[in-house]
């Protein structure tokens, strides 16, 4: 079945240190991709997503950029904020699939002032 | 613009009870999945309701069940509870001309005692 790794944590970066966390997917269909990201206490929140290969995702200065050939989407930020420290999640969806949203295990990213 | 909504925001029951978790979608959105996250973990799909029927199942047992009403919003019911329902529980929205793309609550945090 479908399923996405991506690195585990945690990762811990100082402010303004480049940010990179990988993620890889096994897909039978052609999936959308995302990522989420969740704050201590709260539920997820849409980080950006790409629905077809090439496509690049980005907000917040964020990006993540879906390369069909190496079944990945990893996630990137040129300057993170310690703002930044959350649980992040690599997830995709897709119609063979229902639609349901299959998760990453979470890589949680602390950013020291 | 209301975001999700989910009730209660925390729950304690114990071993063998019944328990029903409330989910209103995002102003716009017909379609409603259910998530279980374990402390530590990414989400599970349990199962997605789309004009009040239930479409997919995740591997979640019977004991597991849900509603949807005509005005889009779910019910989760879960009984005979054990311990390890201990969980956030996360409830997610979409529209069905995009269903890939969900939007998460802040979730209902039960403790199985």
């Amino acid at each position: 079945g479908d399923s996405v790794t991506q690195m585990e944590g945690p990762v811990t970066l100082s402010e303004e240190a480049c940010l990179t966390i990988n993620c890889t997917y096994t897909a039978t269909g052609y999936p959308s991709l995302f990522w989420y990201v969740q704050y201590p206490g709260e539920g997820l929140q849409l980080l950006l997503k790409a629905t077809k290969a090439d496509d690049k995702g980005s907000n917040k200065g964020f990006e993540a950029t879906y390369r069909k050939e190496t079944t990945s989407f990893h996630l990137e930020k040129g300057s993170v904020q310690v703002s930044d420290s959350a649980v992040y999640f690599c997830a995709l969806s897709d119609r063979t699939g229902g639609f349901k949203t299959i998760f990453g295990a979470g890589t949680r990213l602390f950013v020291k002032a | 613009d209301a975001g999700v909504t989910q009730s209660p925001t925390h729950l304690i029951k114990t071993r063998g009870q019944q328990v029903t978790l409330r989910c209103s979608p995002k102003s716009g959105h017909d379609t409603v999945s259910w998530y279980q996250q374990a402390l530590g973990q990414g989400p599970q799909f349990i199962f997605q309701y789309y004009e009040e029927e239930e479409r997919q199942r995740g591997n979640f047992p019977d004991r597991f069940s849900g509603h949807q009403f005509p005005n889009y919003s779910s019910e989760l019911n879960v009984n005979a509870l054990l311990l390890g329902d201990s969980a956030l529980y996360l409830c997610a929205s979409s529209r069905s001309g995009a269903r890939e793309t969900q939007y998460f609550g802040p979730g209902t945090r039960l403790l199985v005692l």
